[in-house]
């Protein structure tokens, strides 16, 4: 079956623009994570979706960071007024939940370059 | 908090030779514990998976890992590697109850030929 998607797979805006990355989760997969990777740096957390429960946030680095999921499928991941730290490489996971074992599955990513 | 330490950033050894890198975790009860292997350019792959049970898992590619609970470590292992096992690991803990995982820093491997 189909694994997680991510688009678009490379971006480069200017500094001060609005970008929009979107994950396409597996089918069933009730549970949806994005993380940062920052060059030499591990994975950050920044937000997860799990059903229809409210999203957990805590790590959104700031207020122009937001995300969404629609029909608890594909979610789009949004950041306002970009800025060069902001330059990174973002993935999506998305878990069955606590019946099937809890791993991740991740996506590509969507390397990100604010200029 | 939870958290997760990965002491060692880079590691290199010969193709070959054996190896283990090192994972420590801060939980007091027993964690879901993972290994992940970044490829370049490539997303992150599960290697191997603990739970409960047998301490010593088997994962893909050869790699093993132990978890000792004395220690609050899970270090992975692979006997003899391969230079296509060069790339970035994480190890990572999943708390039971929440769906949150933390992960290490990496470990970057290079296999010398």
């Amino acid at each position: 079956g189909a694994g997680v998607s991510q688009s678009p797979s490379n971006k480069v805006t200017e500094k001060g623009k609005d970008v929009e990355l979107r994950c396409d989760p597996i089918s069933g997969h009730t549970a949806l994570y994005w993380y940062r990777q920052s060059l030499g740096q591990g994975l950050e957390f920044l937000i997860y979706f799990q059903g229809n429960s409210a999203p957990d946030k805590s790590g959104l680095p700031s207020d122009r960071f937001s995300a969404e999921r629609t029909g608890g499928s594909v979610s789009t991941l949004t950041i306002q007024r970009t800025q060069q730290e902001d330059s990174a490489v973002y993935l999506c996971a998305s878990s069955g939940g606590q019946g099937r074992g809890y791993e991740q599955y991740f996506g590509p990513g969507t390397r990100l370059t604010v200029t | 908090a939870q958290s997760v330490t990965q002491p060692d950033i880079h590691i290199t050894v010969s193709e070959g030779a054996s190896l283990e890198l090192r994972c420590n975790y801060s939980y007091g009860a027993t964690p879901y514990l993972f290994w992940y292997v970044q490829s370049p350019g490539q997303g992150l792959q599960l290697l191997l998976k603990y739970f409960s049970g047998d301490t010593l898992v088997q994962g893909i590619k050869g790699f093993e890992a132990e978890f000792k609970r004395s220690q609050s470590s899970f270090n992975l292992r692979k006997p003899s590697v391969h230079w296509s096992d060069a790339a970035e690991y994480f190890c990572a803990v999943h708390t039971s109850g929440t769906y949150k995982y933390i992960f290490g820093t990496g470990t970057r491997l290079k296999v010398l030929a």
